[in-house]
C-alpha cells in the first residue's frame, strides 16, 4: 500500500542550527501539507503545498521557514535557526483530492525534532 | 474562539459500550469534516469523513453533523480495547481554503 515516508525518524540539534525534514508523498498526490505536533499538544498546521507554490501558511509558518519540492518526489521543510521551542513532532500529509473536496490526508509517521 | 473545539476527555467507557464524542467548530463556513484516529506516539489516520448534516455510518462508527449548530458528532458502538486513542475532529474552513483544522482531541479509553 503507497505510504507517506518521512526521514529522519528523529533528529537531535542545537539551537540556532538548520534542520531539513524530508518527505516523500504518495506518488499521484498533487496537495502536500507539513504539520507539526509539540508533545501533549493538538495537531498544528504549518503550511500547504499545491501546483509547486505555497497555498496557505499558518502565523507559525514564519520566515525560519521554508518548503520545497526540489525534484518532483522529495518534499522538504527547512528551518533555518532553531529554537527551544520547535521541538515537536513533525508530520508530513499528502492528498490527491483537495480536503474541500473531502480528500483524505495520508500522514507519514513523522520526524521528532528536539532542539537542545 | 478556536477554530475546532473538543473536549479532552480522558472519555471512559466499558467494552461493548457506545462512545459519544463532541466537536464544535468557529467558521460557518466550514464544508467538510473528518474525524482522525491517533494512537500514542503514531500519526493521525482518517476513520470518516462528512460533509452533509445528517448521519454517516461506516462499521461501528457514525459520525453526525449539523451545519445550523456548526456541531459534528461521533459514535463508537461496540466500544473495543483496540478503540483506545485520541480522535481528532478536523474541519475545512471556506471552499477556497486548503487547510485541515484540528481540534486538540478526545482521548478515549475503553475498558476491557
Amino acid at each position: 500500500e503507497p505510504e507517506v515516508t518521512q526521514t529522519p525518524s528523529h533528529q537531535v540539534t542545537q539551537m540556532g542550527q538548520e534542520v531539513i525534514l524530508r518527505c516523500v508523498p504518495i506518488s499521484n498526490h498533487l496537495y502536500f501539507y507539513w504539520y507539526r505536533q509539540i508533545l501533549g499538544q493538538k495537531v498544528e498546521f504549518l503550511v500547504s503545498f499545491y501546483n509547486n507554490e505555497i497555498s496557505e501558511k499558518s502565523e507559525i509558518f514564519d520566515d525560519q521557514f521554508s518548503v520545497e519540492r526540489p525534484d518532483g518526489s522529495n518534499f522538504t521543510l527547512k528551518i533555518r535557526s532553531t529554537k527551544l521551542e520547535d521541538s515537536a513532532m513533525y508530520f508530513c500529509a499528502s492528498s490527491d483530492i483537495s480536503p474541500v473536496n473531502t480528500g483524505e490526508l495520508f500522514f507519514g509517521e513523522g520526524s521528532r525534532l528536539t532542539v537542545l | 474562539q478556536k477554530e475546532v473545539e473538543q473536549n479532552s476527555g480522558p472519555l471512559s467507557v466499558p467494552e461493548g459500550a457506545i462512545a459519544s464524542l463532541n466537536c464544535t467548530y468557529s467558521d460557518r463556513g466550514s464544508q467538510s469534516f473528518f474525524w482522525y484516529r491517533q494512537y500514542s506516539g503514531k500519526s493521525p489516520e482518517l476513520i470518516m469523513f462528512i460533509y452533509s448534516n445528517g448521519d454517516k455510518e461506516d462499521g461501528r462508527f457514525t459520525a453526525q453533523l449539523n451545519k445550523a449548530s456548526q456541531y459534528v458528532s461521533l459514535l463508537i458502538r461496540d466500544s473495543q480495547p483496540s478503540d483506545s486513542a485520541t480522535y481528532l475532529c478536523a474541519v475545512v474552513g471556506r471552499s477556497n481554503d486548503y487547510k485541515l483544522s484540528f481540534g486538540a482531541g478526545t482521548t478515549v479509553t475503553v475498558r476491557a
